[in-house]
């Protein structure tokens, strides 16, 4: 199974920062990767599809890049709603694969 | 509206079985791949089966193969997933998701577009 590490697994940031999200996966997934925001009790949310495709209604702070093995999740002006889990999903190949997650603080 | 609703979860013994539903409005599941993801309670997400758009081919993860099932009824257009053998470790918030294609520069890629609420299912004695 490809796994998914995620970096960091938390982080404190204040309004307005940029924040950057890393995940790199243990073999190549060309661009088979989604970007996925939860909140607290609620379903995950699609952010990003195919690394750096944004999802229609997500706010253009959002982005997404890498190929391969390495990828990125940037929010450019971090905003009170982002507080929240981040996850990245491979979806190359079987079993599907999440990372770890990264709690974002405000 | 788009939405998917899932019911069916609960508490059960360990080696008992649930079947939890996941109900599908604003599109028809017989033509998307459908997902069942679950999260361990304060754990991350999980990814557990698929159903391929009008087919037969499934896949699972290795810890619930040859426990759970996956399914769906075009007719009443709705996703299933058939628990036997439960365990503590399958603890979980299960929740049901659109499996959907999306093209970025010619190639097709999927991803989870639709998601429902979750429904929790208890693995206790």
């Amino acid at each position: 199974a490809v796994q998914m590490t995620q970096s960091p697994s938390s982080l404190s940031a204040s309004v307005g920062d940029r924040v950057t999200i890393t995940c790199r996966a243990s073999q190549g997934i060309r661009s088979d990767l989604g970007w996925y925001q939860q909140k607290p009790g609620k379903a995950p949310k699609l952010l990003i599809y195919a690394a750096s495709n944004l999802q229609s209604g997500v706010p253009s702070r959002f982005s997404g890049s890498g190929s391969g093995t390495d990828f990125t999740l940037t929010i450019s002006s971090l905003q009170p709603e982002d507080f929240a889990t981040y996850y990245c999903l491979q979806d190359y190949s079987y079993p599907r694969t999440f990372g770890q997650g990264t709690k974002v603080e405000i | 509206e788009v939405q998917l609703v899932e019911s069916g979860g609960g508490l059960v013994q360990p080696g008992g079985s649930l079947r939890l539903s996941c109900a599908a409005s604003g599109f028809t599941v017989s033509n998307f791949w459908m997902t069942w993801v679950r999260q361990a309670p304060g754990k991350g997400l999980t990814w557990v089966a698929n159903i391929r758009r009008q087919g037969s081919e499934e896949h699972y993860v290795d810890s619930v193969k040859g426990r759970f099932t996956i399914s769906r009824d075009n007719a009443k257009n709705s996703l299933y997933l058939q628990m036997n053998n439960l365990r503590a470790e399958d603890t979980a918030v299960y929740y049901c998701a659109r499996d959907a294609d999306f093209s970025s520069n010619d190639i097709w890629y999927d991803a989870f577009d639709i998601w429902g609420q979750g429904t929790m299912v208890t693995v206790s004695s």
